[in-house]
């Protein structure tokens, strides 16, 4: 089976300009979730999306925004760039049958590392 | 607000040796907890989920304990390999994930 994939997997930006990554789960999963890691703030939530709906958001800025299709593939998008929005932007996929993220396995992708110049 | 921390930050050991990695968090009213690990430049791999039911769990040579009442939990890894080294976080909460500050393990021949 195949894993989870992002694309791209590195993204060179300047600030202002707005960005979309892209997230396809593993087959069969329904939920995925979006994370930001940099090395001062560690790995925050950003949002999960649960057939086609966001079902829970971080403390994120609404510059952050995402989406999901029919076929459970997500996208995210980050809007008027900033400096400090360099980091590895990391998705998790998992079945989506628990409510809770924290009751089941989640599978993670290897990243988009973005860089704003 | 849950807050999650780690220690050690750091480690390097020689191989062979038994670990524990130590994780702690500020709000007990946790539902589960998982252990993941990250290797450089890449995703999380999970290691180990404990339900908020369970005190431990085990995986080869994995051990996690999980102590709700004292904001605490343990990943004691065993035999320690050279392809252990990664850094090792915890997650926990509800409706979403809160990560510790991670544990940089190196274990060197």
């Amino acid at each position: 089976k195949a894993g989870v994939t992002q694309t791209p997997r590195y993204l060179i930006k300047t600030r202002g300009q707005q960005v979309t990554l892209s997230c396809s789960p593993i087959s069969g999963h329904r939920s995925v979730s979006w994370y930001q890691q940099t090395p001062g703030q560690g790995l925050q939530f950003l949002f999960e999306y649960f057939s086609e709906t966001q079902r829970n958001k971080g403390n994120f800025p609404g510059r952050f925004s995402g989406r999901q299709f029919s076929n459970s593939r997500s996208e995210m998008n980050v809007s008027t760039l900033e400096l400090g929005d360099s980091a590895l932007y990391l998705c998790a996929s998992s079945s989506g049958q628990a409510l809770l993220l924290i009751q089941e396995t989640q599978y993670f992708g290897p990243g988009t590392r973005l860089l704003v110049l | 607000k849950q807050e999650v921390t780690q220690i050690p930050a750091a480690l390097s050991v020689p191989e062979g040796e038994n670990l524990v990695l130590n994780c702690s968090f500020t709000d007990s009213a946790i539902y589960n907890l998982q252990w993941f690990r990250q290797d450089p430049g890449k995703g999380l791999t999970s290691l180990l989920l404990i339900q908020s039911s369970q005190r431990e769990q085990t995986s080869e040579r994995l051990n996690a304990s999980l102590d709700k009442s004292s904001g605490r939990s343990t990943l004691y890894i065993a035999a320690s390999q050279p392809g252990d080294s990664a850094t090792y976080l915890c997650a926990v909460d509800t409706d979403k994930l809160i990560f510790g500050t991670g544990t940089r393990l190196q274990v060197f021949p």
